[in-house]
């Protein structure tokens, strides 16, 4: 039950395209979804997060869509650049504090192609 | 933009010794997490820590490993005796009092 899931593993999108990464938990108690870059040798870098009040979040180019009643949310990379090609983690925690471990889902490689 | 920094960037041990692995949180940060990604894998929960103790440890965690605060700014992870599985990246993260943590760059343990 606390395992988020994600898909697809990897992901190849033309520069301009749309990339969707999709995620999915079970644990309702969860309540922060955010969602990780990372490039190679590097370590996780925030890009975006949401909590289940709102159903979408927008920034920049990236924006997470949240559906609370299937318990999925998704990661949208509208204009993608070849820059960012990387690794995208989604995430789950619940609790807060001390106590927030992050569950990381297994991870998308994307790879923009110029 | 203060940034977690860890130290050695890569580690190499021979199996069965001790090894301590060093991060410094961004000052201001209270809530302290150890998490490692074996090669390919997806990055794992290890250790919590706030006010000077342990909040919460997966099972991962075991008898081998250590965290600990020893100054007021580093934050260290110990593996007592290191065995091949532990090979991984470890990364360090901190949070202030929300829910954003900011990872290191992560430390590249090797095990032979």
């Amino acid at each position: 039950q606390q395992q988020v899931k994600q898909s697809p593993q990897s992901l190849i999108v033309q520069k301009g395209g749309i990339s969707i990464i999709n995620c999915a938990y079970e644990n309702t108690a969860f309540d922060y979804f955010p969602w990780y870059q990372q490039f190679p040798g590097k370590g996780p870098a925030l890009l975006i997060a949401i909590r289940p009040d709102v159903s979408e979040k927008k920034e920049g180019r990236f924006t997470i869509s949240f559906n609370k009643s299937a318990k999925q949310f998704s990661l949208h990379i509208m204009d993608s650049q070849p820059g960012d090609s990387a690794t995208y983690f989604c995430a789950a925690s619940s609790g807060g504090g001390a106590t927030n471990k992050l569950i990381f889902g297994t991870g998308t490689l994307l790879a923009v192609q110029p | 933009e203060p940034e977690v920094t860890q130290t050695p960037s890569h580690q190499v041990t021979q199996m069965g010794q001790e090894v301590i692995l060093r991060c410094v949180p961004i000052s201001n940060h209270l809530y302290f997490y150890w998490y490692r990604q074996i090669l390919g894998q997806k990055v794992e929960f290890l250790v919590s820590f706030y006010n000077n103790e342990i909040s919460e440890k997966s099972e991962i965690f075991d008898d081998q490993f250590s965290v600990e605060r020893p100054d007021g700014s580093n934050f260290t992870l110990k593996i007592r005796s290191t065995k091949l599985e532990d090979s991984a990246m470890y990364f360090c993260a901190s949070t202030p009092s929300t829910d954003t943590q900011y990872f290191g760059p992560g430390t590249r343990l090797t095990v032979l």
